[in-house]
């Protein structure tokens, strides 16, 4: 069974651009989480979205969005970057009630 | 504000050794406590997970140890190898309709030297 695919791997954006970042499901998984991973803060939660419906959010500013397709993929979209939002973007995956199951991540760097 | 704290930062053990990493956490709404392990350039892998109406639960070399009263939780490995070496993270979640918000811990690097 294939894991959860992210793209692009790696991104390098300077201050004030958008980025749109994707993520692709475990098949059958029809929740998907986005995390941001930083040395200084860790893992932290930015969303979930099931049903193409965002059903939890994390505090984070509305620059940051996202949004869930019929097929379960998700997009996650920065605007107006900042350098602080260089980061490695992690998308998971579950069935309703399961266990997350991580992508490899998204590498942003802001410049 | 930190919900889940954890320590060390960092640790250095000796092939064979039983590296602990601690974790406490502050809301006792959690009713879910994973622990994932992070190699460099991967995303975190599920190690191993408990609920609170358990003090105690063995998956392999993986064990978690579970403290209610003390809102405390712990990852011990049994044996470990140098491939265990790596960045561990535990979490924590509450119940909210299917949906899973993990709070993570700052995460352990641990090194297990051959």
């Amino acid at each position: 069974k294939a894991g959860v695919t992210q793209t692009p791997r790696y991104l390098i954006k300077t201050r004030g651009q958008q980025v749109t970042l994707s993520c692709s499901p475990i098949s059958g998984h029809r929740s998907v989480s986005w995390y941001q991973q930083t040395p200084g803060q860790g893992l932290q939660f930015l969303f979930e979205y099931f049903s193409e419906t965002q059903r939890n959010k994390g505090n984070f500013p509305g620059r940051f969005s996202g949004r869930q397709f019929s097929n379960s993929r998700s997009e996650m979209n920065v605007s107006t970057l900042e350098l602080g939002d260089s980061a490695l973007y992690l998308c998971a995956s579950k069935k309703n009630g399961g266990t997350q199951y991580f992508g490899p991540g998204t590498r942003l760097l802001v410049l | 504000q930190q919900q889940v704290k954890q320590s060390p930062q960092s640790l250095i053990v000796q092939k064979g050794g039983i590296p602990i990493i601690n974790c406490a956490y502050e809301n006792t709404a959690f009713d879910y406590f994973p622990w994932y392990q992070q190699f460099p350039g991967k995303g975190p892998a599920l190690l191993i997970a408990i609920r609170p109406d358990v003090s105690e639960k063995k998956e392999g070399r993986f064990t978690i140890s579970f403290n209610k009263s003390a809102k405390q939780f712990s990852l011990h490995i049994m044996d470990s190898q140098p491939g265990d070496s790596a960045t561990y993270f535990c979490a924590a979640s509450k119940p909210q309709g299917g949906s899973e918000k993990l709070v993570f811990g700052k995460g352990t690097k641990l090194t297990v030297n051959p």
